[in-house]
């Protein structure tokens, strides 16, 4: 089974300025790895997923994310944040289920 | 093509009773999954069915749960003689046969009394 974990619960930053959201996931088998978004009482959006080929992946809204086998690790980030990305950002890996990190809260202040 | 439905959006139970959340899954998809998602908290796995069976039911609570998938209509998540400890976000994901991406429904935000 996969266990998946976000390094960091909460993370402020400015409008305009980048951000990296950490992900790390263990697992013996092959995975495949998501990242969703969720906007203040709302269900889950996908972002971005991880099943095979480019290493590198690009989402909606500017996102990308980069699969990196020997780190195991899957992180997510964009270069210019908006207001409108404040929201709590979810890491994901399945196999058989999808498995949940704890999630990290983006707070963009102007 | 609309997206995963669950109803009602908001459910409030007193202590003892029974809560019963729907979901309908998207045109299509043949696979439900339940997740719960306790305030502060990420999604944790409860149960995963198709049409008419429980695939994986690791993640659900051994008393007082229950869920089911029938050959018609909505899968229903069960919940018997709530506890204030059941109070939570409860999402529905569906995926088409053999594919590993689910899509969301907006949640069920259960609250115990």
């Amino acid at each position: 089974a996969q266990s998946v974990t976000q390094l960091d619960s909460q993370v402020p930053v400015f409008e305009e300025a980048p951000v990296e959201l950490r992900c790390n996931y263990s697992s013996s088998v092959s995975v495949y790895l998501f990242w969703y978004v969720q906007y203040p009482n709302q269900g889950l959006q996908l972002l971005l997923k991880y099943l095979s080929g480019s290493t590198l992946v690009k989402g909606i809204n500017g996102f990308e994310a980069e699969f990196n086998k020997s780190q195991t690790s899957f992180h997510l980030r964009k270069p210019s944040v908006h207001i409108s990305d404040t929201a709590e950002y979810f890491c994901a890996a399945t196999g058989s289920k999808l498995s949940f990190g704890a999630g990290t809260t983006v707070t963009v202040r102007a | 093509n609309a997206g995963v439905m669950q109803n009602p959006r908001h459910l409030v139970r007193r202590r003892g009773q029974e809560a019963r959340l729907r979901c309908s899954p998207m045109k299509g998809h043949s696979h439900v999954y339940w997740y719960r998602q306790l305030p502060e908290e990420g999604l944790k796995f409860m149960v995963y069915l198709q049409k008419e069976n429980i695939i994986d039911e690791s993640g659900m609570p051994k008393e007082r749960f229950s869920a089911e998938f029938p050959k018609e209509g909505p899968s229903i998540l069960r919940i018997q003689q709530v506890v204030r400890g059941d109070s939570a976000a409860y999402f529905c994901a569906s995926s088409p046969q053999g594919e590993n991406e689910q899509f969301f429904g907006p949640g069920t935000r259960l609250t115990v009394l």
